[in-house]
């Protein structure tokens, strides 16, 4: 069966700081590895990561995939409050494509 | 930027009722899901649809579930007779054909089973 595993579970961080979100994944067939932010209801894509090594990066957001170890963390720089939010981690299977998630990392951004 | 529409965006329903979601995803998309969130639990995966059938199901899309793409532009789910169980937010999702294409979600329907 699929896995795919998120940590930590929550962090409370201040504005400024940086923080650094892990997901490792067990997906047969894995073709990538996708983030994505929570806030109030639709995750809202973030990175689609299939090549190990090769860091994305979107503004204070950057992610990186690591297909020999199965995992992959999403940094965020200079946090701000509107970076609260839950950030999903899925795993895509070639096989019909489904995503598998994980529980997801809660992230609050103190001012 | 297109948008992954969903409607209603919260239905409550009596447990034994038929329920059906409307979802119309992104005018060039191929590839279609449903996928479910039961309150504080993991998005789980539900039913992959492509080329008008189905590709994939989940053990959870058992025979209450059913998808339809009735006129070429919206994407259905139909729950049979709901559970209590079946309370959760439901959200359509849609994405293009090719493997470097993020899914799009729509904003989700929530659904009250009482």
């Amino acid at each position: 069966e699929d896995k795919v595993v998120q940590s930590p579970l929550s962090l409370v961080v201040h504005e400024g700081d940086t923080v650094t979100l892990n997901c490792s994944y067990e997906v047969t067939n894995f073709r990538s590895l996708l983030w994505y932010k929570q806030e109030k209801k639709a995750p809202t894509f973030l990175f689609m990561l299939t090549s190990s090594g090769i860091e994305k990066k979107s503004g204070r957001l950057s992610s990186i995939l690591d297909k020999k170890e199965l995992f992959s963390i999403l940094n965020i720089t200079a946090t701000q409050t509107g970076d609260s939010a839950i950030y999903l981690c899925a795993g895509s299977s070639a096989a019909g494509n489904k995503l598998t998630f994980g529980g997801g990392t809660r992230v609050l951004v103190k001012p | 930027e297109p948008e992954v529409t969903q409607t209603p965006s919260h239905q409550v329903t009596q447990m034994g009722q038929e329920v059906i979601l409307r979802c119309v995803p992104i005018s060039n998309h191929l590839y279609f899901y449903w996928y479910r969130q039961i309150l504080g639990q993991k998005v789980e995966f539900l039913v992959s649809f492509y080329n008008n059938e189905i590709s994939e199901k989940s053990e959870i899309f058992d025979d209450q579930f059913s998808v339809e793409r009735p006129d070429g532009s919206n994407f259905t789910l139909k729950i049979r007779s709901t559970k209590l169980e079946d309370s959760a937010m439901y959200f359509c999702a849609s994405r293009e054909q090719g493997a470097r294409y993020g899914y799009t979600f729509g904003s989700g329907t929530r659904l009250t089973v009482v």
